[in-house]
């Protein structure tokens, strides 16, 4: 059962235009959701972060929103540049006991943005 | 520079033997985690550790094994007994209580193929 669902598989977006990345969660137990990059062959980076007492968060071209009664995110990115073409990963933290968290990934979004 | 280390980048296996992967942080990060990305899925988490001397079995922990004997290390045992070993692994480290929401630091993924 997936607890963070990515629909989309991949995206392309013209450069300059907006990229919109969706995400949806089923557990209303994370408490925080993050973002992550991804290039081939290397490890994911973190991008941006979200508190589930927020609804949005932004820095730089990246802006996250959050709309808990949804259970969905989305994580903007304007304008869009030819680097950003990566996979993009949701992810949201849960609480395990005794002072541990765990991360939930999505499956990830390929996007693509054409020059 | 603080970060996190795997070793080797890329890895190959004949069917029956372990190998083990490294992975090493400097960032005195409490926690440590291993994921395994294969095509077209999300990253599955395989094991993780809060504290020295202690792990906790992860969704795929089968056909795997870890150990944490110093704060700075969690090399992983990919053993004979997993069926399907052939993939992308990521180590993560992650420190309690950071002000960005326990942002968890990934190495930079270690390919590890069957032959």
């Amino acid at each position: 059962d997936q607890q963070v669902k990515q629909n989309s598989p991949s995206l392309s977006v013209q450069e300059g235009r907006i990229s919109i990345l969706n995400c949806d969660y089923t557990n209303s137990m994370f408490d925080y959701f993050l973002w992550y990059k991804k290039y081939p062959a290397e490890g994911p980076t973190f991008l941006i972060s979200i508190s589930s007492i927020k609804d949005k968060n932004e820095d730089g071209r990246f802006t996250v929103f959050l709309n808990k009664s949804a259970k969905h995110l989305s994580l903007h990115i304007v304008p869009s540049q030819p680097g950003d073409s990566a996979v993009y990963f949701c992810a949201a933290r849960s609480y395990s006991g005794a002072g541990s968290y765990q991360l939930t990934f999505g499956k990830g979004t390929k996007l693509s943005v054409i020059p | 520079d603080g970060g996190i280390t795997q070793s080797p980048k890329y890895l190959f296996r004949k069917e029956g033997q372990n190998v083990t992967l490294s992975c090493e942080q400097n960032l005195n990060h409490d926690a440590m985690y291993w994921y395994r990305q294969d095509p077209g899925q999300g990253l599955r988490l395989i094991y993780y550790s809060q504290i020295v001397n202690d792990f906790q079995k992860g969704d795929i922990a089968e056909g795997y094994s870890v150990s944490r004997e110093k704060k700075e290390s969690f090399p992983l045992t990919v053993t004979s007994a997993q069926k399907n070993p052939t993939a992308f692994y990521l180590c993560a480290s992650i420190s309690l209580g950071e002000g960005r929401g326990n942002t968890i630091y990934f190495g930079e993924g270690s390919w590890l193929t069957v032959v």
